[in-house]
């Protein structure tokens, strides 16, 4: 069965350092995608990145960046010069291909930019 | 210009009544789901729908059942609620098709409270 792991329930970061958010998956599938969306303390998801398992290279957007390692099933997250806006819950997440691309959660992260 | 759209925003309610959340995008994506994410922020998938086929998670009980008038829409109604089903509701649409970024766009959450 699929399953995304997130092992950091939380995080503090001192604003304008950088920050890696962890997230390993499970998956038998040779073909399957995996994004990072935020969700800041207002409630909406919002889409951050997306790497599918047979890219060459790492996605990139702006100031974040997923280092896939796809021999260790590892996809962390990497914000890049954090800003204070960045504080929120971050989930990684699996597209679940046999099933009308839903999505497979991880727990998330509670991620805290200090000033 | 909201790309999807569910209403109610809040919905507060007592044990047993039935109710409805409704789901629009304007996306003209051929694929809707919804999610539900409990008060420690998991989420879970509870449906897909396309124009062929509907999805339902197993876990999810008998008293939710989504309706979809028209492409762009997918409602979710729920019956003889219970404390437990109080959550936030998340539709999402996608655009089915090869390639791309898979990317799901979110509404902006029903929080759904059952006293």
């Amino acid at each position: 069965a699929q399953k995304i792991t997130q092992t950091q329930p939380g995080m503090f970061v001192q604003e304008k350092e950088a920050v890696t958010l962890d997230c390993t998956y499970d998956t038998s599938d040779p073909s399957y995608g995996l994004f990072w969306y935020k969700q800041p303390s207002s409630g909406e998801m919002i889409f951050l990145i997306y790497q599918g398992s047979y890219d060459q290279q790492n996605a990139t957007e702006g100031r974040y960046s997923l280092n896939f390692q796809k021999a260790r099933k590892s996809a962390n997250l990497v914000i890049s010069a954090s800003q204070l806006g960045d504080s929120a819950m971050y989930f990684c997440a699996m597209i679940r291909e046999d099933s009308n691309y839903q999505l497979i959660w991880g727990a998330g992260t509670k991620l805290i930019i200090k000033p | 210009d909201t790309a999807v759209s569910q209403t109610p925003k809040y919905l507060v309610t007592q044990m047993g009544n039935d109710k409805s959340i409704k789901c629009e995008q304007n996306l003209g994506h051929d694929t809707m789901y919804w999610y539900k994410q409990d008060s420690k922020k998991f989420l879970k998938i509870m449906f897909s729908y396309n124009n062929k086929e509907l999805i339902i998670n197993e876990t999810v009980p008998n008293r939710f059942s989504p309706k979809s008038p028209d492409k762009a829409h997918l409602n979710l109604h729920i019956n003889s609620l219970e404390l437990g089903d109080s959550a936030v509701y998340f539709c999402a649409s996608r655009h089915r098709g090869t390639g791309g970024k898979n990317e799901q766009f979110f509404g902006p959450g029903t929080r759904l409270t059952v006293l």
